[in-house]
């Protein structure tokens, strides 16, 4: 597996509660990704960077901040969560970025009650 | 309009038969097309990437690409049971929801 770590695995939160998904990568790779999955849209792409300060709004960023201070880390954070944020999110990498392809992390199973 | 459309499936094919599973995009200018599969539960891996009009095969996968057409398909040749996933059709980051594959024993 590429190294790609996500964590939490699993959380369960509520409504209106801010939220923070951290994605950290051992492969230096310089693109990261943040994407949503949900039944009946397949993965959706939230926010994406491109280097440590430099992102980018994805399909669906309504709703969702991101930060990345450092090559390796890749944090999603929903400000204010709501019920339609409950999903399955994957970090992906890529070592460069256009035509590159993706390595996926496990997955955060989010809740929101 | 989706940018990346996928026939829905599900797909239930008999082991030892072909699977064909189709992909139509709407960016006529876009060059990286990819296969990810996944598991029930896990996350996607890639199986298969393509770049230029024609076939590229590797083991029992083979995707073809139609940029004319805008078309990219994968065919699964000698199905197993380990086939049984969804197959997620890329164009470069934007994804088809998915078709989801079934090998019947």
């Amino acid at each position: 597996d590429a190294g790609i770590t996500q964590s939490p695995r699993h959380k369960v939160t509520e409504t209106g509660t801010p939220v923070t998904l951290r994605c950290h990568q051992t492969e230096n790779h310089r693109y990261m990704y943040w994407y949503r999955q949900d039944p009946g849209h397949g993965l959706r792409l939230i926010h994406y960077s491109y280097g440590v300060k430099d992102t980018d709004k994805g399909e669906v960023s309504d709703g969702y901040s991101v930060s990345r201070s450092k090559t390796e880390d890749f944090l999603l954070t929903l400000e204010s969560a709501t019920s339609s944020q409950t999903s399955v999110y994957f970090c992906a990498i890529s070592e460069e970025g256009y035509n590159e392809k993706l390595f996926f992390g496990s997955g955060t199973q989010l809740s929101v009650l | 309009q989706k940018e990346v459309e996928q026939n829905s499936g599900p797909l239930s094919v008999p082991e030892g038969a072909i699977a064909s599973l189709n992909c139509t995009y709407s960016d006529r200018g876009s060059q990286s097309f990819f296969w990810y599969r996944q598991y029930s539960g896990k996350s996607p891996e890639l199986i298969m990437f393509i770049y230029s009009n024609g076939d590229k095969e590797d083991g029992r996968f083979t995707a073809q690409l139609n940029k004319a057409s805008q078309y990219v398909s994968l065919l699964i040749r000698d199905s197993q049971p380990s086939d049984s996933a969804t197959y997620l059709c890329a164009v470069w980051v934007s994804f088809g929801a998915g078709t989801t594959v079934t090998v019947r024993a």
